[in-house]
């Protein structure tokens, strides 16, 4: 069965630093993988989706990275700002199209 | 504007009292999900539906009903509510399609306490 995990569950960085959030899946075979960003008390907001068959996707100071060999994908955030502040998740669709979500890592930037 | 929308956003409950959470979009997906976020636990999915009187069970089905007679609507029924479904609740639309990447929009969640 397909787990999820996000490493680290907690990071405080200080405004301006480049930062990396890791997300590793068991096993290779996804559709795609999909990054979502969730403020507290709030719903998901998809960042990036990376299909199966790409390496990278950028938007703005996001980027993200997918190796469906090694079962692994980071999210890197260049010049960190204090918005950025919120639960990242990394999910991963199978066939069919459930979404199994990690458990996410809470950023907190500071000014 | 695209989005999907739950109501209500918030309820507090008692146990066995029949409730509906609601969940519609305006994207004309054909597949529409539900999922339950609980601490510690992260985002489980309960039901889904592939299209219109299509629907199955997800990881974590057992204490909820769903229907689909509508492709805009997909309302999550709790027929006897417990306290071990006090959660957050998300509903999720996407197109489908086996091999096309598709994002999945999420509604704004409906937070749920059963007293």
């Amino acid at each position: 069965k397909q787990e999820v995990t996000q490493i680290p569950a907690a990071l405080s960085v200080p405004e301006g630093e480049n930062l990396v959030l890791n997300c590793s899946f068991t096993d290779s075979a996804i559709y795609n993988l999909q990054w979502f960003r969730q403020d507290p008390g709030k719903g998901l907001t998809s960042l990036l989706l990376i299909q199966s068959s790409q390496r990278e996707q950028t938007s703005g100071r996001l980027n993200a990275s997918l190796d469906k060999s090694s079962g692994r994908s980071t999210l890197y955030i260049a010049a960190s700002q204090p918005g950025d502040s919120a639960t990242y998740l990394c999910a991963v669709e199978e066939a069919g199209t459930a979404l199994i979500f990690g458990k996410g890592t809470t950023l907190s930037v500071s000014s | 504007e695209a989005q999907v929308t739950q109501n209500p956003r918030y309820l507090i409950t008692v146990t066995g009292k029949k409730l509906t959470v609601t969940c519609s979009q305006n994207m004309n997906h054909e597949y529409m999900s539900w999922y339950r976020q609980d601490p510690g636990l992260g985002l489980r999915q309960i039901y889904y539906s592939m299209n219109v009187e299509v629907t199955d069970k997800g990881d974590v089905p057992e204490g909820y009903k769903v229907s689909r007679k509508e492709k805009r609507n997909f309302p999550l029924i709790l027929e006897s509510p417990s306290p071990n479904q006090t959660s957050l609740y998300f509903c999720a639309s996407s197109t489908l399609g086996t091999k096309k990447a598709k994002t999945q929009y999420f509604g704004p969640g409906t937070r749920l306490l059963v007293l």
